[in-house]
């Protein structure tokens, strides 16, 4: 198994302004991916995050709005840039081995733009 | 990627067995069915998956049929804790990031 933490837990950001998510794995995985998750809703996959090349984006999201980092096995970081109120939501960081057969979630970020 | 279909909320009493279908018509030869629980401020935490027929483990069963159309999540005896919402997902095993329906609210009554 993997424990996945998240940092920060909660925020409250003014808009305009950028916020980036950090999520550390205790142990190296193949695979770690990205997801927001608004109040009562399923789960929408942003991207997956590339060890040491650009992440993969699902439709509707961008690099420029959500830039993701991911320097090594066990590390990860998304940015959620120029800020604006329908931006708030919780982004959940997520790692997986290399057959996926099991994934790992982080507690989530929970994000107001106020 | 397959897509999945289910209840949207079911209610129980503490005690009783609670079964959650998923309808997966277009599920590929190479997808496995996966389970998953997410409680309010947390984020989802796996609980079984399976190819066919059943699967047990200290938690849940998984029966899948021949065809694999469906599957369905058994929860035995459930309590008050198990009041969460359980997503079923289809996929293989390969680089493909998990991808989640709407999922079943579970609200399980004293």
């Amino acid at each position: 198994s993997a424990v996945i933490s998240q940092k920060p837990s909660r925020d409250i950001c003014q808009r305009g302004t950028s916020l980036t998510i950090q999520c550390q794995v205790d142990s190296q995985v193949t695979m770690m991916f990205w997801y927001r998750q608004q109040p009562g809703q399923s789960l929408t996959l942003i991207a997956t995050a590339n060890q040491g090349s650009e992440a993969t984006y699902e439709s509707g999201f961008v690099i420029d709005k959500f830039p993701i980092s991911r320097p090594n096995l066990t590390f990860s970081t998304l940015t959620v840039s120029n800020m604006s109120p329908e931006d708030s939501s919780i982004y959940l960081c997520s790692a997986a081995g290399v057959l996926n057969t099991e994934a790992f979630f982080g507690q989530g970020t929970r994000l107001t733009v106020v | 990627l397959a897509k999945t279909t289910q209840p949207i909320s079911m209610d129980s009493y503490e005690g009783q067995e609670v079964n959650i279908t998923c309808s997966h018509n277009n599920i590929a030869t190479n997808d496995y069915i996966t389970w998953y629980q997410q409680f309010p401020s947390q984020g989802p935490r796996f609980i079984i998956q399976g190819y066919k027929t059943k699967v047990t483990n200290e938690v849940a069963s998984l029966f899948i049929p021949a065809d694999r159309k469906s599957s369905t999540l058994s929860l035995p005896r459930v309590s008050l804790s198990d009041t969460a919402v359980y997503y079923c997902l289809v996929g293989d095993l390969g680089n493909t990031p998990l991808v989640f329906g709407k999922g079943t609210r579970l609200s399980v009554i004293a």
